[in-house]
């Protein structure tokens, strides 16, 4: 059964820094990872898509790497600004699943 | 423009009523799924379902229902069997056989039992 873990599960930074958020699975089986940024009671705002195939994904200040073989993507966000603060949660899809580990609660400091 | 689509927005369930969230894409979408979302938490999957007339049950099924009697809607029927109902739903749809395209959501339903 795939298990998706997010690590840490909230972070608060001063705003300007560059941040790692982790995402890790445990079956390595897997067709994409796709990173998803949600606000408080609204719905999911896609960020980024990798494919199994790919390395990693650029969109702005935020990119995206996956190690498929040892199960771990990376976000990294560059240059925090207030405005990045949400939950970023982390979706891989299987055969015939999408599932999602409980994100993480991201806070910048002004 | 293309999109998946959730009504209500927020609905109030009275204890021991059966309510129906519904779910539409014209995305042209195999796959759809159905999500609840409890506080804190990440996205636990109820249904899911990849061709009409056709559906499994995802983690978290026991006390809901679905049909999938057409491919552009997928309704969730929250029954009075569901101890705990309150949360926030949210439906995704996906392409398949292609697997590498992206999930797209709804901006979901908040359930709470009054």
């Amino acid at each position: 059964k795939q298990e998706v873990t997010q690590i840490p599960a909230a972070l608060s930074v001063p705003e300007g820094e560059n941040l790692v958020l982790n995402c890790s699975f445990t079956d390595s089986a897997i067709y994409n990872l796709q990173w998803f940024r949600q606000d408080p009671g609204k719905g999911l705002t896609s960020l980024l898509l990798i494919q199994s195939s790919q390395r990693e994904q650029t969109s702005g200040r935020l990119n995206a790497s996956l190690d498929k073989s040892s199960g771990r993507s990376t976000l990294y966000i560059a240059a925090s600004q207030p405005g990045d603060s949400a939950t970023y949660l982390c979706a891989v899809k299987g055969d015939d699943k999408i599932i999602f580990g409980k994100g993480t609660r991201l806070h910048i400091l002004p | 423009d293309g999109g998946i689509t959730q009504s209500p927005k927020y609905l109030f369930r009275k204890e021991g009523q059966n309510v129906t969230l519904s779910c539409e894409q014209n995305l042209n979408h195999d796959a759809m799924y159905w999500y609840r979302q409890d506080p804190g938490q990440g996205l636990r999957l109820i249904y899911y379902s990849q061709i009409v007339n056709d559906f499994q049950k995802g983690d978290i099924a026991e006390g809901y229902s679905v049909s999938r009697e057409k491919k552009e809607s997928f309704p969730l029927t929250v029954t009075s069997a569901q101890k705990n109902p309150t949360a926030f739903y949210l439906c995704a749809s996906s392409t398949i056989p292609d697997m590498n395209t992206e999930a797209f959501f709804g901006q979901g339903t908040r359930l709470t039992v009054v």
